[in-house]
């Protein structure tokens, strides 16, 4: 099955340490984005990737990082600079085209403890 | 920054209505979509329509985009309680270099009384 994957689903940090989510795809798309979904909220993007080992901030890059070493994975690491990472995350990709859907995993649920 | 948003916000209707969406956007446009997505789930897309159409249908969904007034609206007819979630629209802006970014409004929570 053709699909994106984000683990774990739930995720418990304490404060001032680092973690990381995965997302993996094998839809052969180029392009992977993460957002962060606050309650009630819209999406707001934190980081995209159009190509292997190439990545762009989003809107609210601040506290979190990003790798693109391979075209099937985009993790992103939440660091201890994020003041408030308690959230929903959630990964997309596409094709880099833009002309295409989006496919979402279903998304990893952060808390602060 | 946030592309596009989503008018209203939530939305509570009778099972059997129809619901109007709407989603208004800033910048020119090559296609926008439109996702819903279930509660605490990751999001699935509905409908693309492309900046050269005006209206596309999809078995209950009507989608309606006017360029010139930066808008499109999503027509969900003859509602059903399973229908409740949020509805976003979503739109590609095309960042520095080729980059692509792509940006979600706000959403509408639609809920289907039964």
């Amino acid at each position: 099955d053709g699909g994106i994957t984000q683990s774990p689903k739930y995720l418990f940090r304490k404060e001032g340490q680092n973690v990381t989510l995965s997302c993996e795809q094998n839809l052969n798309h180029d392009a992977m984005y993460w957002y962060r979904q606050d309650p009630g909220q819209g999406l707001r993007l934190i980081y995209y990737s159009q190509i292997v080992n190439d990545f762009q901030k989003g809107d609210i890059a601040e506290g979190y990082s990003v790798s693109r070493e391979k075209k099937e994975s985009f993790p992103l690491t939440v660091t201890s600079a994020q003041k408030n990472p308690t959230a929903f995350y959630l990964c997309a990709s596409s094709s880099s085209d833009g002309y295409r859907e989006a496919f979402f995993g279903q998304g990893t649920r952060l808390t602060v403890v | 920054s946030q592309q596009g948003e989503e008018d209203p916000q939530a939305l509570s209707i009778q099972e059997g209505e129809n619901a109007t969406m709407n989603c208004s956007y800033k910048t020119s446009i090559n296609n926008l979509q439109w996702y819903r997505q279930n509660s605490g789930r990751g999001l699935v897309h509905l409908i693309l329509i492309r900046s050269n159409e005006r209206e596309k249908h999809s078995g209950r969904l009507r989608v309606t985009l006017d360029t010139s007034k930066k808008s499109s609206s999503l027509l969900i007819t003859a509602s059903r309680a399973a229908d409740t979630a949020s509805y976003f629209c979503a739109t590609v802006l095309i960042s520095s270099g080729s980059a692509r970014q792509l940006t979600f409004g706000s959403g509408t929570q639609l809920t289907v009384l039964p």
